[in-house]
């Protein structure tokens, strides 16, 4: 099975900073990683699909990028609503694996 | 807007099957282009993908758990359910139903705490 090591497991920035988180895949996954975002007591929201494809209505400051086994989830200007935890998320042979998340809190 | 909305026991004893549904609403399981699933997070911990169907019942199963859950779907309702078998402390999370669109899941219920304890 695809592990995925995601790091770091959390980070602390200030509010404008940009923030990057990285996901890795075991082995080559092309582009099929999904991130997402899971604030307290809430469920996941899509916010990137296939590594680097924004879902409609979320904010253009989130962004990813990569292919293969490295891949990187950015946001370019830290707002306090996106103090949250990041899971990225593979697709491989009709089965998925979730990385181990990152939380962001605001320093 | 399609909405999904997770149901069942919230408290289930060891060695018992926990049993849950998801209603959906908004759209249509049988008008196929998606694919159905669940998802679990233990507490305090990260997501962890059980399996998924599609509407005409073709099933895709987390091999750590295959032995142990059955999902189905029963489109005249607009439900799909999850079965998961010989339950144990370990099983005890908050479940998901989501719906899946490109192998991303776009829409997600509130999720069910499910407690499993004698």
């Amino acid at each position: 099975d695809i592990q995925m090591t995601q790091s770091p497991s959390s980070l602390s920035a200030s509010v404008g900073d940009r923030v990057t988180i990285t996901c890795q895949a075991s082995q080559d996954i092309s582009n099929y990683l999904n991130w997402y975002q899971q604030k307290p007591g809430k469920a996941p929201k899509l916010l990137i699909y296939d590594a680097s494809n924004l879902e409609t209505g979320v904010p253009s400051r989130f962004s990813g990028s990569g292919s293969g086994t490295d891949f990187t989830f950015t946001i370019s200007s830290l707002q306090p609503e996106d103090i949250a935890t990041y899971y990225c998320q593979q697709y491989d042979n009709l089965r998925w694996t979730f990385g181990q998340g990152t939380k962001v809190e605001i320093k | 807007q399609v909405q999904l909305q997770e149901s069942g026991p919230g408290l289930v004893k060891p060695s018992q099957t926990l049993s849950l549904t998801c209603t959906v609403s908004g759209g249509s399981i049988s008008s196929g282009g998606y694919y159905w699933s669940w998802i679990r997070q233990h507490p305090g911990k990260g997501l962890e993908w059980i399996g998924y169907i599609y509407y005409s019942g073709s099933t895709y199963y987390n091999p750590s758990l295959k032995s142990r859950v059955t999902i189905s779907v029963d489109t005249s309702k607009n439900q799909f359910s999850l079965k998961l078998s010989s339950v144990t402390a370990a099983d005890t999370a908050v479940y998901y139903c989501a719906r899946v669109s490109a192998a991303a899941a776009d829409y997600w219920g509130q999720g069910t705490l499910v407690t499993v304890s004698s």
